[in-house]
Parts: structure tokens; C-alpha cells; sequence
């Protein structure tokens, strides 16, 4: 069936370095895939989203990469700061209804 | 404020009652979503609206819960005789569909409900 998933439960970086956060998705028809970040105690926050048309799209110190040959997406953060510490979401509008379907995330914790 | 505004932020509440939670998306979106998050979880999608249609609700939907979008703008959602499993962040969405085209879906900040 469809899935999202998320690689690695959490990731641990040092301020400064940059972060690359994976996703891998199951439905091969999949042509919208955004990212979200989410602080503790707080809603998703809208980052960045990408087509399917696209490989790549950059924003404000993130990219995000899409491998449809292998359905894997990423999400660079560069410079990563001490307030991009959250948990991670990649979050595919699934089937017909094009409802948003999340996976786990991933928990970022950066090191000062 | 345009963002998407969920009331209240928190809820505690005794097993048994019922509770409501209400949700004001962004007024130009014609989607609505509600979601639920358990901690350490992704998002849990409960049911969906376009305009004031409910068009769609997942299988954690249980009779206990209903959801209403009458003028197509804000949303409630009802939490009948409440049990502990009940207690989660209730989250909200809105984006819109156009022309066959998905746009982002903001999330409000959600509502925390604990049930005692």
C-alpha cells in the first residue's frame, strides 16, 4: 500500500554542519511531496514542497531532492542552527483525495 | 493573524464527557483536515472537508467523533463520552484544490486534549 517513511528515527549534527534528512515513499504516481518541521509542543510548520515535475527546489538555506527513479526525497538543511532542532516530516498527498500522509519524522538534534 | 487558529489549546477533561474543539482555517482555503498526533507519531489523518462537504474519514474516526464544517469556513470537531485513549494534539489543516492541484496545508498550532 502507500507509505511514507522516514529513514533514521533521529539524527544528531553539530551546529554549523549541514543536515540531510531522507525519505522514501511507496506510490510511484506520487506527484506532490512536502516538508514539515515540528517543535515540541507546536504544529507542523510548512518548509518547503516540491512537484513531481521537479528534482530539486531551493529555499532559505534548505533544498529539497527528488529521486523519482528510486521515490526518495531529501531535505538539506545547510549551516544547521540550534532552532532547526525539531522533528521532521516528509507528508505525501495520498490517492485521489490528495490527502496529506505522514510518516514518523525525523527528531534533529543540533549540537552548539 | 491569516494563519490557521485551533481553540482551545489545551482541553482536560474527566472520561465521560464530551468536549469540542473548533478550528478557523485560512479563508481563502477550501480544504479542512483534521488530524491527530500521539506523541512520538506522525500525523494521523482523521477526516477531511471541501468547502462544507465531509468527504472523507479514516477508519480512527470512531462514532464517538463527528465533525462539522456548515458554512464551508471554520470546523468543529465533537469528542463524545470521552475515553483516556482519546487524549492526543488534535491538529488542524487548511489548503485548497484548484484545478486539480493541491497547495500546501498549514497546520494550526492544535488543540492538546487529556483525558483524566
Amino acid at each position: 500500500g502507500e507509505s511514507v517513511g522516514l529513514h533514521l528515527p533521529t539524527l544528531s549534527v553539530q551546529e554549523g554542519d549541514n543536515s540531510i534528512i531522507n525519505c522514501a515513499y511507496s506510490n510511484s504516481a506520487s506527484d506532490y511531496f512536502i516538508w514539515y518541521k515540528q517543535e515540541s509542543g507546536k504544529g507542523p510548520q510548512f518548509i518547503i514542497d516540491i512537484r513531481s515535475n521537479m528534482d530539486k527546489r531551493q529555499g532559505q538555506r534548505v533544498t529539497v531532492l527528488l529521486n523519482k527513479t528510486v521515490k526518495h526525497l531529501s531535505l538539506q538543511i545547510a549551516a544547521t542552527q540550534p532552532g532547526d532542532s525539531a522533528v521532521y516530516f516528509c507528508a505525501n498527498p495520498a490517492g485521489g483525495s490528495y490527502i496529506p500522509t505522514f510518516g514518523r519524522g525525523t527528531s534533529l538534534i543540533v549540537h552548539p | 493573524d491569516t494563519g490557521v487558529s485551533q481553540n482551545p489549546r489545551h482541553k482536560i477533561t474527566k472520561r465521560g464527557q464530551n468536549v469540542t474543539f473548533r478550528c478557523d482555517p485560512i479563508s481563502e482555503h477550501n480544504r479542512l483536515y483534521w488530524y491527530r498526533q500521539t506523541l512520538g507519531q506522525g500525523p494521523e489523518f482523521l477526516t477531511y472537508f471541501q468547502n462544507e462537504a465531509q468527504l472523507e474519514k479514516s477508519r480512527l474516526l470512531s462514532d464517538r467523533f463527528s465533525a462539522e464544517r456548515p458554512k464551508g469556513s471554520f470546523s468543529t470537531l465533537e469528542i463524545q463520552r470521552t475515553e483516556q485513549g482519546d487524549s492526543a494534539m488534535y491538529l488542524c489543516a487548511s489548503s485548497s484544490l484548484l484545478m486539480g492541484q493541491l497547495t500546501e496545508a498549514f497546520f494550526g498550532q492544535g488543540t492538546r486534549l487529556t483525558v483524566v
